[in-house]
């Protein structure tokens, strides 16, 4: 089974900065997928990103990107021009060759003025 | 297009009762999950199915089951509730194991 760890508890940014948040993944899968989920505090699940492990490039949407180094196992996830509506709970996930999903406990991000 | 929807949005179980949570998704997707979220948790999954009439076990299956008689519908079936399994329980679609998930919105359980 796959092991994603998110070591930041909360993160905090002021508005228009950007701000990185860390995970690091363990799989002994040849082929798997990385996602970067948003949860606000209403609770919904919004995808964000999707990093494939055979991706040459970093994935880019939007303000969002993936920071994927495959040697090191980490997705870090980088949100440029940081907006108020950013404040979530991030939930870093890697999706296994049988199409399961192993999420991170996640990182509280708040986002000031 | 209403993508995964979920019902109830909410209810309260006495221990020992039985509940059905219902999960449908409209866009055709040949994958659905269900995955329940602890408080101050990431999801885990609880069972996935990867077409009509075929399921399987996820990493928390004990206390629930599943079917898959038609792709569009998922429910996940309670037996004999117990306190552990107060959480939230989100549903899933997606159309192939390559692309993201959509999420209902979930089902806030609380078995007391």
């Amino acid at each position: 089974a796959q092991k994603i760890t998110q070591t930041q508890p909360g993160m905090f940014v002021q508005e228009k900065e950007a701000v990185t948040l860390d995970c690091t993944y363990d799989t002994s899968d040849p082929s798997y997928g990385l996602f970067w989920y948003k949860q606000p505090s209403s609770g919904e699940m919004i995808f964000l990103i999707y990093q494939g492990s055979y991706d040459q490039q970093n994935a880019t949407e939007g303000r969002y990107s993936l920071n994927f180094q495959k040697a090191r196992k980490s997705a870090n996830l980088v949100i440029s021009a940081s907006q108020l509506g950013d404040s979530a709970m991030y939930f870093c996930a890697c999706r296994s060759t049988l199409g399961r999903l192993y999420f991170g406990r996640g990182t509280q991000l708040t986002v000031w003025p | 297009n209403a993508g995964v929807t979920q019902t109830p949005k909410f209810r309260i179980l006495k221990i020992g009762q039985s509940m059905t949570l219902q999960c449908a998704q409209d866009m055709n997707h040949n994958y659905m999950y269900w995955y329940r979220q602890d408080p101050g948790m990431g999801l885990k999954l609880i069972y996935y199915s990867v077409g009509a009439g075929i399921t399987d076990k996820g990493e928390v299956p004990n206390g629930y089951n599943v079917s898959r008689s038609t792709t569009e519908d998922f429910p996940l079936r309670l037996e004999l509730a117990a306190p552990s399994q107060t959480s939230v329980y989100f549903c899933a679609s997606t159309k192939g194991r390559y692309y993201e998930q959509y999420f209902g919105p979930g089902t806030r359980l609380t078995v007391t």
